[in-house]
């Protein structure tokens, strides 16, 4: 059974572009999780989204934003990208308890 | 809120030893669970072990086995027999209602 993936892998943006970030979650999956590791700040929850609908979101501002697609797959948005966007993140699906995490997309701001 | 403390930033252990990390939590709800993940270098999120609050059995999973005392609030994680393999960054989570809450995590460096 495939894990869940994430693309790319790597992103490279400067400061005011927006980044498109893509997950797939783990077949089966109706929730999709959006997680930001910033250097210093451990992981933080940016977005839940389930059953297409964005359930909940972390305190972040609004340029952070996604969507889920009608086959659960997921996208982040970041608009006006900041320095300190810097970070990886991370995708989990989950169909219960246990959220399961892809490989990550690592963003660079300069 | 929920809190996670991981107090121990780094711990070196001999391969084939055991090794325990610590993990405290601070919740006012009567049910919740907790999990471990390993992060590699690589970056993903590696899932290791669930303990249900009301679970009476200390989860088990290979060589992790956490150890879940409900009063003082600890769920510390054991890994046995330690590989090289097992370097990696570790992080206890709670889940709190959708998401899930981590601690700072700590370093495993596994020494041959």
């Amino acid at each position: 059974e495939a894990g869940v993936t994430q693309s790319p892998t790597h992103l490279i943006k400067t400061r005011g572009q927006q980044a498109t970030l893509r997950c797939s979650p783990i077949s089966g999956h109706t929730s999709v999780y959006w997680y930001q590791q910033a250097l210093g700040l451990g992981l933080q929850f940016l977005l839940w989204y389930d059953e297409g609908e964005e359930r909940n979101r972390g305190n972040f501002p609004p340029r952070f934003s996604g969507r889920q697609f009608p086959n659960y797959s997921s996208e982040l948005n970041v608009n006006a990208l900041e320095l300190e966007d810097s970070a990886l993140y991370l995708c989990a699906s989950s169909l219960g308890t246990e959220q399961f995490f892809g490989p990550g997309t690592r963003l660079t701001v300069l | 809120a929920q809190k996670i403390t991981q107090t121990q930033p780094g711990m070196f252990v001999q391969e084939k030893e055991a090794v325990t990390l610590d993990c405290t939590y601070d919740t006012s709800d009567q049910s919740y669970g907790l999990f471990w993940y390993k992060q590699p270098s690589s970056g993903e999120m590696i899932f290791l072990i669930y303990q249900g609050s009301y679970d009476e059995q200390n989860a088990t999973e290979g060589r992790y086995s956490l150890n879940f005392q409900k009063a003082r609030k600890s769920a510390n994680l054991v890994i046995s027999a330690s590989q090289l393999g097992d370097s990696a960054m570790y992080f206890c989570a709670m889940r709190d209602d959708y998401k899930l809450s981590f601690g700072a995590g700590t370093t495993v460096t596994v020494r041959a």
